[in-house]
């Protein structure tokens, strides 16, 4: 079955950065876009941006450029999403979605189990 | 960017019907999609394309509309779904999500 396997909660200080993982499994890694999600504590989703494995063409929201850096690494089937120049503002937990296509953009139909970031120093 | 407006909070009976709306700021088409976020979970497609049942959810939940105005139901509610829904277009860049509604028991 698809699954989506995030790597483990970290504290991070201020200004540094922080690189977290998506490992995929139970489909074709290549097929499917990969897409980020923020949640901050208590509040709505935010779509930073998606990667194509297959390319490595990547998309992102306004709000991230600058941001946020999204790789692949195919011979694993791994995602990731690298945040930099960390503030309070970027405590929340991120997850990583498998994307499926519908009309310009996509859906997101799995759903890892989401990494907690805190900021603090 | 495409602001989707929820209302924040909805509480109804069991074995009563719930419904959920969310209004598009500008046409999505049919590309809205609905989520079910349990406490310390991550969230869950239920819906997709506006109206499609996802692989596996249960036929009590159901979703209709186009254009800027939509609807998610439930019927009839279970305890088990108590969590919080929202709604995702995929019509234009940045795919944004609605601030989501709370369903909680009466």
């Amino acid at each position: 079955q698809v699954k989506l396997l995030q790597s483990g909660a970290a504290l991070v200080k201020p200004g540094a950065s922080v690189k977290m993982s998506c490992k995929a499994s139970g489909y074709t890694f290549t097929d499917y876009w990969v897409s980020w999600v923020k949640q901050s504590h208590g509040k709505s989703l935010e779509w930073i941006g998606e990667i194509y494995p297959n390319s490595g063409a990547t998309n992102f929201n306004e709000k991230f450029k600058g941001k946020a850096t999204l790789t692949v690494d195919k011979s694993t089937s791994t995602a990731y999403m690298e945040l930099s120049r960390l503030t309070s503002e970027d405590s929340a937990i991120y997850y990583c979605t498998r994307g499926v296509i519908r009309g310009r953009g996509s859906y997101f139909d799995y759903w890892g189990q989401g990494v907690m970031v805190t900021v603090s120093s | 960017d495409i602001v989707l407006t929820q209302s924040p909070a909805l509480a109804v009976s069991l074995g009563q019907r719930a419904t959920i709306s969310c209004r598009a700021s500008e046409s999505v088409r049919s590309s809205m999609h609905w989520y079910q976020q349990k406490s310390g979970q991550q969230p869950k497609l239920l819906i997709y394309g506006a109206s499609n049942l996802a692989s596996g959810v249960p036929a009590r939940f159901s979703g209709s509309g186009s254009g800027t105005d939509f609807t998610f139901t439930i019927d009839p509610v279970e305890a088990d779904d108590i969590a919080t829904y929202y709604c995702q277009q995929s019509r234009n860049d940045p795919w944004t999500f609605g601030g989501g509604t709370k369903l909680e028991l009466k």
